[in-house]
This record gives structure tokens, sequence and C-alpha cells, in this order.
């Protein structure tokens, strides 16, 4: 079955930082690009970041730029978002998603493969 | 950034009603580049339409979608009760990606 689990949300002062990881299985994950999209308490879908499938290109939101790192390592078949920086505006149920195609940057394709999602709180 | 406004905010019918559902871009966007999800309660979004047209594994075919440059469509052609949740479009195709704010259909 294809999944994706997201990990390492929690409580975080403002001004500090999380790692939050994606392990992939049931699909090859070194042939998709990702992304990492976020929902805040009661309020809409945001995206935040892609990653090529080799990691080589990365992209951001304008509201996380400089603040949050995205990274892959296709051998353990995980995705990462590092977060530093942190605002209480970050506080957001935090989703992986998967591209419906393989190839191409994380903006190809519609989303078609979900976590279940990681609650980041951040306090002020 | 394409800016994606949905209407209405909120629809309220009744099961076995049609729903329309609309998406309005600040820019034109290609028809091969939107794509419409919805959300339940305390679950991750479920990709249902995209292409604009094209129905997403496993969706039944009283989902179908439409439109082109600005303006596009989600019909719900006889509304079940498992229907009933938020729904979302989407811009992709170009970088950022970005979501319309979301039409809750509820039950009237």
């Amino acid at each position: 079955e294809v999944q994706l689990l997201e990990s390492g949300g929690g409580l975080a002062q403002s001004g500090g930082s999380l790692r939050l990881s994606c392990v992939a299985s049931g699909f090859t994950l070194s042939s998709f690009a990702m992304s990492w999209v976020r929902q805040a308490p009661g309020k809409g879908l945001e995206w935040v970041s892609g990653i090529s499938f080799s990691g080589a290109s990365t992209y951001y939101a304008d509201s996380v730029k400089g603040r949050f790192t995205i990274s892959r390592d296709n051998s353990n078949n995980t995705v990462y978002l590092q977060m530093n920086g942190l605002r209480a505006e970050d506080t957001a149920l935090y989703y992986c998603a998967r591209p419906r195609s393989a190839a191409g940057p994380y903006y190809e394709y519609a989303m078609d493969v979900w976590g279940q999602g990681t609650t980041v709180t951040v306090s002020s | 950034e394409i800016v994606l406004t949905q209407s209405p905010g909120t629809l309220s019918l009744s099961p076995g009603e049609r729903a329309t559902l609309s998406c309005r871009a600040s820019q034109s966007v290609s028809a091969t580049s939107l794509a419409w999800y919805h959300q339940k309660p305390g679950q991750a979004p479920r990709l249902l339409m995209y292409g604009a047209s094209s129905r997403a594994t496993g969706i039944p075919d009283r989902f179908s979608g439409s439109g082109s440059g600005t303006d596009f469509t989600l019909t719900i052609s006889r509304l079940e009760p498992e229907d009933f949740a938020v729904y979302y479009c989407q811009k992709y195709g170009s970088s950022p990606i970005t979501f319309g704010q979301g039409t809750r259909l509820e039950i009237k």
C-alpha cells in the first residue's frame, strides 16, 4: 500500500526549531518530487515547500523562505522539513504529499497521496 | 502568484441534489493544471479531479469538472451523504502551487 507517514511535530517556542520527517512506503520515493502542505487550525491549505526527485531543486513559499529547509534521503525513503525561526503563524498541521506522476518538478502534477499530517504548535 | 477564489463559501444542500462549486483564478490557468480536492473532518485532502475534468482513481462519475481560462466548476450530480465536506481547488503546473480558500458543502 502506498503511504506517507509524517512525524516530528510538537510544541516549540517562538524562534525555536523543529524537524519534520515524512517516510514513504509502497512506492519508489526517489522517482517522485515531493511537497509539504500545511493547514492552520480551522483554515485552508497552504503549500509550503517542494523538492525535486533528486533533491537538487528546492522551492519555498514566501512565508517560509529563509527559515525552512526541505531535503530528502532517498536511501531511507524520507523527506524532511527543517523549520527554524518558528513563529506563531507557523502553527498548523503539516502534510507531506506526493504528485500523481513521477518525474518532473513538484508542481507538475496534482497530489494524489497525502500523509495524515503532523501537528506543529508554536507558542509565543 | 495566481490567487484562486472559490464560491460560495458555504453551500447548503440535501442528499440527492446537484452541487455546483466555482473556482475563479486571478490570471488564466491552463485547464491541464487545475485540480479539485475534498477534505472531511480529521482527514487529509483527497484528490478528486485533475486537468480540470479528469477524475482521479476511484472517484465516482457523479463528480465532474469543467472550465477554462479563469473560471472552473466542480459539479456533483446527485449528492451522497459522504460528499458533505470542504472542497478546494488547486492550481499547479508552475511554482508556487496555490489553493483556493475552500467551499464548505453542508447538509441542509
